[in-house]
């Protein structure tokens, strides 16, 4: 199954910064995820990645405070613009294992958990 | 919309078998998938049900019936380190994911 390296895995940053996290998958794949986990709740899908086309956003996310990148097929990033404490979360990338869905689902990135003081 | 119930903490004992139950509201999805995911780390796939029924793998099954808008995950033989939040999610489309709170398990020696 894919493996995803992301990092960074937490980070403390102060509010109104930015903060970019880096996924990088071990082979290519077409969509990307990414995903927020807040504390106590369920993962609320952001964004799909496609290579070479613009991210779609989901209700609620939108590409100036979730700006996504996706230069090839096995790398991405979501930037947290103009953060604010509600902003802290974990946020994690998944990408689709290959095949049918059903086989072997979603791998998912170790995940990074962001506080904003 | 589109919900999704679990309970949010459940603890069995070592060895036991325990049901963890998911019910949802929706219109309709392509399939419902349960993920474990232990404290801090990445949810890892467990299973996923397109059809009503049973799917075993080992000692976790999955149970799927859309008429009654209901999931469940069973787990046998439980072990320590069963403990983990499971989490359903629904495919609502393709590419979408909606996933419940997760549920929290414990097991006890």
């Amino acid at each position: 199954s894919a493996v995803i390296s992301q990092k960074p895995s937490r980070d403390i940053c102060q509010r109104g910064t930015s903060l970019t996290i880096q996924c990088q998958v071990d082979s290519q794949v077409t969509m990307m995820f990414w995903y927020r986990q807040q504390p106590g709740q369920s993962l609320t899908l952001i964004a799909t990645a496609n290579q070479g086309s613009e991210a779609t956003y989901e209700s609620g996310f939108v590409i100036d405070k979730f700006p996504i990148s996706r230069p090839n097929l096995t790398f991405s990033t979501l930037t947290v613009s103009n953060m604010s404490p509600e902003d802290s979360s974990i946020y994690l990338c998944s990408v689709e294992d290959g095949g049918w869905a059903g086989e072997n689902g979603y791998t998912f990135g170790s995940g990074t958990r962001l506080t904003v003081v | 919309g589109q919900n999704i119930d679990q309970p949010t903490e459940m603890t069995a004992t070592e060895g036991a078998i325990v049901q963890i139950n998911c019910t949802y509201q929706t219109s309709g999805f392509n399939g419902l998938f349960w993920y474990q995911q232990h404290a801090g780390e990445a949810p890892t796939f467990l299973s996923y049900n397109v059809l009503d029924g049973l799917e075993e793998k080992g000692r976790f099954s999955s149970f799927l019936s859309r008429s009654k808008g209901y999931s469940y995950l069973l787990l046998k033989e439980l072990q320590m380190k069963d403990s983990a939040s499971y989490l359903c999610a629904i495919e609502p489309g393709t590419y979408k994911y909606i996933f419940g709170t997760g549920t929290r398990l414990k097991v006890l020696a």
